[in-house]
């Protein structure tokens, strides 16, 4: 079985402070994770992923997570908000073959920045 | 670049009626799923095809069927629409691998959002 749990549901931050969001996953096996970013009206679209090569995973558009495996967890992160980097963030999982290939997002966490 | 396109970017039907949502994929991929997402529960796979006429149940299939009749085009299908399908539906694509593994880097069209009165 496999779950990925978003922590917050809605960040808000200042643009050029520091952005955090929380993801912990569960699964049985060796996961995979990633990040996909969805802006207003648009598809998702991949913003990094981890698939059991370097721990930390640098993404697009100075996005970076870092995979830990005693914490199930995989938070997302960035230096410095900007404007465009509002929209909503999901965390995702997959155990491969032994999930029937599929993967299980999580609910979802919007972010607001603010001027 | 890779490119999901979906027929329709809104879309309204009256309850009991058939409807159907057509998804193409322009880059050869194997792989193509069809999802709902709904506020705070993230996206939920309906079904998903790894080839032309085949097709696996996801996660919540009731309510819906699909078809793959060629490779680039997957439609979801609503038997009879009901207010609870009220919903935003996204279509994606993936490539498999050497192996038959999958990529499950997916990529996504812009979504349908359905509305069923």
């Amino acid at each position: 079985a496999q779950s990925v749990t978003q922590l917050d549901s809605h960040v808000s931050v200042s643009e050029g402070t520091p952005v955090l969001l929380r993801c912990n996953y569960s699964s049985s096996y060796s996961p995979s994770l990633f990040w996909y970013v969805q802006h207003p009206n648009k598809g998702l679209q991949l913003l990094l992923k981890y698939t059991s090569a370097a721990t930390l995973v640098k993404g697009i558009n100075g996005f970076e997570a870092e995979f830990k495996k005693s914490e199930t967890s995989f938070h997302l992160t960035k230096p410095s908000a900007h404007m465009s980097d509002a929209a909503e963030y999901f965390c995702v999982v997959t155990s491969g073959v032994a999930a029937g290939n599929k993967l299980t997002f999580g609910g979802g966490t919007r972010v607001l920045v603010k001027p | 670049d890779v490119k999901v396109t979906q027929s329709s970017r809104y879309l309204v039907k009256r309850t009991g009626e058939k409807v159907f949502l057509e998804c193409v994929q322009d880059m050869d991929h194997e792989n193509m799923f069809w999802y709902r997402q709904d506020p705070g529960l993230g996206l939920r796979l309906i079904y998903f095809s790894y080839d032309v006429k085949m097709k696996e149940k996801g996660d919540i299939p009731e309510g819906y069927s699909v078809s793959r009749e060629k490779k680039e085009r997957f439609s979801l299908i609503l038997e009879s629409a009901s207010t609870n399908q009220t919903s935003m539906y996204l279509c994606a694509s993936s490539l498999r691998l050497d192996l038959g593994e999958f990529s499950y880097e997916q990529y996504f069209g812009p979504g349908t959002r359905l509305t069923v009165t």
